[in-house]
């Protein structure tokens, strides 16, 4: 079946430096969604990317989806303690195209040294 | 902001027992799914729903399984006979779904421990 593999598993970071989560889909995506997962929380949408190359930013957080809709990024700047969670990407599958289901990567979890 | 609930928070029970998961999905949205999640892990999808009627299932969603629209405004899931490999963190969603937009608002969560 269709698996999203995302790496690194775990990052830590000291406050201020930069990053990066990678997600990368066996076949092509319609599109990809990010969530965050606060510890002890649930997952909190953050973004959709449904066009080829498509780049989309929320303040610190840069969002990519790549030319051939099978992989994706996130990417924050200057990380905060406040970005401290797991960063989820899914992407959606269908049956007959009237529903979904998001398949999620493993996630990436990020911890900041303050 | 229009927010999905989930009772209870945490369920304890022994095995071989049936718990039933409460949710209440955003008013206006009309596919609703349940996940779960085993400690430390991923998020596992479990099922969706549409229309009054199951739409697909993940493996992991047996006959032990069911869900349940019971009023215009709960959506249920129910393990009929708990195993000790259902604990887990057992969250709802729903969504909108037209055409523009599939992202999905996540309830807060019931743990289950089964003991």
């Amino acid at each position: 079946g269709q698996q999203v593999m995302q790496i690194p598993q775990y990052q830590h970071v000291q406050e201020g430096e930069d990053f990066t989560t990678y997600c990368n889909s066996s076949t092509t995506l319609s599109n990809i969604q990010w969530y965050k997962q606060r510890p002890g929380g649930h997952p909190v949408f953050l973004i959709q990317l449904v066009k080829s190359g498509e780049v989309k930013k929320q303040k610190r957080l840069t969002f990519q989806f790549g030319e051939a809709k099978k992989n994706s990024s996130l990417h924050i700047t200057a990380t905060q303690t406040t970005d401290v969670g797991t960063y989820f990407c899914a992407g959606p599958f269908g049956s007959g195209g009237s529903n979904y289901k998001l398949t999620f990567g493993k996630g990436t979890l990020l911890t900041v040294n303050p | 902001e229009p927010e999905v609930t989930q009772t209870p928070s945490h369920q304890v029970t022994q095995m071989g027992q049936e718990v039933i998961l409460r949710c209440v999905p955003i008013s206006n949205h009309l596919y609703f799914y349940w996940y779960r999640q085993i400690l430390g892990q991923k998020v596992e999808f479990l099922v969706s729903f549409y229309n009054n009627e199951i739409s697909e299932k993940s493996e992991i969603f047996d006959d032990q399984f069911s869900v349940e629209r019971p009023d215009g405004s709960n959506f249920t899931l129910k393990i009929r006979s708990t195993k000790l490999e259902d604990s887990a963190m057992y969250f709802c969603a729903s969504s909108l779904r037209d055409s523009s937009s599939y992202e999905q608002y996540f309830g807060p969560g019931t743990r289950l421990t089964v003991t």
